[in-house]
């Protein structure tokens, strides 16, 4: 199946450790993005990748550090993780550059800081 | 497993003519429905949910469960209504995990 695709779906763990959560898109893109969705369905964007390069750069935490190895992967690290991570993260890709084309979007993963 | 569908990827029509882009979900329980709207070069935004029964920019989406459908809609479309659209579902209960449509390009003509 062509699609997008996150690992794992959920992740709980505990404060101050290292995390990460990794994302394949097999679809052919170019563009890759980590966005965080909040308690009220707003969904932010973090990063975006442009054939493994970076793009877009919000104002996260120092903590998080997306990589892209190639164009098809866009992980994301999450140094000593804090309660208010806590979240569910969804990983995108699109054909084109940023916000031009449609996106697709993986299934999201739910994180929970203890 | 919960499934959003959007059988049109691309809908033009006129300015000035009613719209609607269709918004098909397959889920047992009672969900959340929210539309997304993606503007030429602008961030991923809500649009409206459900819940809120809100009208947004002339745009009003019912959420119908027989038909399971969350269909998005307006009287006059304009042109800067021109964007991608994403229709999402969530878990009505603790899940709330967004699970959403392939999209739905909507172009309107002068």
């Amino acid at each position: 199946d062509t699609a997008v695709s996150q690992t794992p779906k959920y992740l709980v763990t505990q404060m101050g450790n290292d995390k990460s959560i990794k994302c394949e898109q097999n679809l052919g893109h170019d563009t890759m993005y980590w966005y965080k969705q909040d308690s009220k369905k707003f969904l932010k964007i973090m990063f975006s990748y442009n054939n493994k390069e970076l793009i877009i750069n919000e104002t996260v935490p120092n903590r998080f550090s997306p990589k892209s190895p190639d164009k098809a992967h866009l992980n994301l690290h999450i140094n000593s993780l804090e309660l208010g991570d806590s979240a569910v993260y969804f990983c995108a890709s699109s054909k084109a550059g940023p916000m031009n084309s449609p996106l697709h979007f993986g299934n999201g993963t739910r994180l929970t800081v203890t | 497993a919960q499934r959003v569908t959007q059988p049109e990827k691309l809908l033009s029509v006129f300015k000035g003519a009613p719209v609607e882009l269709k918004c098909n979900y397959s889920y047992s329980g009672s969900p959340e429905l929210f539309w997304y709207v993606q503007y030429s070069r602008q961030r991923l935004q809500l649009l409206l949910r459900h819940i809120s029964r809100e009208s947004i920019k002339g745009f009003t989406a019912d959420l119908n469960k027989g038909e399971t459908s969350f269909h998005l809609k307006k009287p006059f479309a304009q042109e800067e209504d021109s964007a991608m659209y994403y229709c999402a579902l969530s878990e009505g209960n603790a899940g709330n995990m967004l699970t959403f449509g392939g999209g739905t390009r909507l172009m309107v003509k002068p």
